[in-house]
């Protein structure tokens, strides 16, 4: 079984700054997934940035970007350039990825990170 | 991309009374959708995973007489909350993936309170 380990249950930053989230996670799978899905107020979940394990380049999504460390299990996200609305609840998460690259989508998410972005 | 609706988006209703919500995959077609419960400030855990035309498979803990899954087709599944208690108070879920892909789609989630 997979854990995702979140360990900022808060975090602030003001806007336009820079903030990092931390997540690391457990597995003795080798090929999976790792997503950071972010939930608004309004609690719709968004995704935010996938990472695929079998990849060294970290992914990038404008100004989103990830630290994936394999060895160490690690996935952090950096949000640069902090706008108002990147204010939510931000939660790793963990797919693992069957042969032929499909997926049964089953997720495990870490316990989330309220992110404040302050004017 | 695809869009995946729940209904109703809240509902209340009397300690006792059962009550239905459905999770709905608007453009596309989902074998599996994902059944999460979520309490406020929390992380979503997952309930059961729902299989068109076959029986759900639930996760550890999870209460199937309580809490009754039906994937009738392959836009549709529902999860039946009976004899609801307080403590099923919650915000509930759905996700589904598109077949042969990573992504999953959510929905917006219902918020039921059991009065």
């Amino acid at each position: 079984a997979q854990t995702v380990t979140q360990s900022q249950p808060e975090m602030s930053v003001q806007e336009a700054e820079t903030v990092t989230l931390s997540c690391t996670y457990d597995t003795s799978e080798s090929n999976y997934y790792l997503f950071w899905y972010k939930q608004p107020p309004s609690r719709q979940m968004i995704l935010v940035i996938r990472q695929e394990a079998y990849k060294q380049q970290n992914a990038t999504e404008n100004r989103f970007s990830v630290n994936f460390q394999k060895a160490a299990k690690s996935f952090s996200l950096k949000i640069s350039d902090s706008q108002l609305g990147d204010t939510a609840m931000y939660f790793c998460a963990f797919m693992k990825r069957y042969a032929g690259g499909t997926s049964y989508g089953k997720l495990t998410f870490g316990q989330g990170t309220i992110l404040t972005v302050h004017p | 991309g695809a869009v995946v609706s729940q209904h109703p988006s809240w509902v209340i209703c009397k300690s006792g009374t059962s009550v239905k919500i459905e999770c709905r995959s608007l453009d596309f077609q989902a074998t599996t959708m994902f059944w999460y419960r979520q309490f406020p400030k929390q992380s979503l855990m997952l309930m059961a995973t729902s299989n068109e035309g076959s029986k759900a498979t639930y996760e550890q803990g999870v209460e199937k007489d309580k809490f009754l899954i039906n994937h009738a087709s392959l836009t549709l599944s529902t999860l039946t909350v009976t004899s609801a208690h307080p403590e099923d108070s919650s915000f509930y879920i759905c996700s589904a993936p598109t077949t042969g892909s990573y992504e999953q789609y959510f929905g917006p989630g219902t918020r039921l309170t059991v009065t």
